[in-house]
């Protein structure tokens, strides 16, 4: 069936250094794919997305792209704040299916000042 | 706009108690969902709807109830209340595809321990 895989965390950065988080999925055909973000003691956000292949999905200076050949939609941000500091989610909504969308584990990222 | 909001935010229940918990949205948005969200397990479903009057097992429906009696609500039950239920519960909304938006938009979350 469908499904996300990313990264395990926790990520350790120090301010200002280079993110990537790894994100691969499982899927027929082109689904949608998401990035979600959770700050402590909040719900999730959704900060960028990719609906089509090669698109690059962009938001808050994150960046990811939609990558058919290799079914990856890493994040990319060149320099991390604190206050970038929480937990991102990787996630797809399946081609065709409009009721629900799959979540990847999660990746903890802890910004050092 | 509020968006999505919980009644709790917070909850201790005992083992085989029951108790219910609400989510509210105020964007005429035609899907809900309920989700669990434990350490290391990311975000699960739990049931969903995809419009008023219609409900929908997803991926550990076993040990809750939904209803949707109106569109702008979701009710999430427990009849009786385990240990294992012990989660922090997160409700989201979404519009009709056919509006070309497809995010999902989260409540704050409800943490419930059960004892």
């Amino acid at each position: 069936g469908d499904s996300v895989t990313q990264m395990e965390g926790p990520v350790t950065l120090s301010e200002e250094a280079f993110l990537t988080i790894n994100c691969t999925y499982t899927a027929t055909g082109y689904p949608s794919l998401f990035w979600y973000v959770q700050y402590p003691g909040e719900g999730l956000q959704l900060l960028l997305k990719a609906t089509k292949a090669d698109d690059k999905g962009s938001n808050k200076g994150f960046e990811a792209t939609y990558r058919k050949e290799t079914t990856s939609f890493h994040l990319e941000k060149g320099s991390v704040q604190v206050s970038d500091s929480a937990v991102y989610f990787c996630a797809l909504r399946p081609m065709n299916r409009d009721d629900k969308i799959i979540f990847g584990k999660g990746t903890r990222l802890h910004i050092l000042p | 706009n509020a968006g999505v909001t919980q009644t709790p935010k917070f909850r201790v229940l005992k083992t085989g108690q029951s108790m219910t918990l609400l989510c509210a949205q105020d964007m005429n948005h035609e899907y809900m969902y309920w989700y669990r969200q434990d350490p290391g397990m990311g975000l699960r479903l739990i049931h969903y709807s995809v419009g008023e009057g219609t409900t929908a097992k997803g991926e550990v429906p076993d040990g809750y109830n939904v209803s949707r009696l109106k569109k702008q609500n979701f009710l999430l039950g427990l009849e009786s209340a385990a240990p294992s239920q012990t989660s922090v519960y997160f409700c989201a909304s979404r519009s009709d595809l056919r509006t070309g938006e497809n995010e999902q938009y989260f409540g704050p979350g409800t943490r419930l321990t059960v004892t």
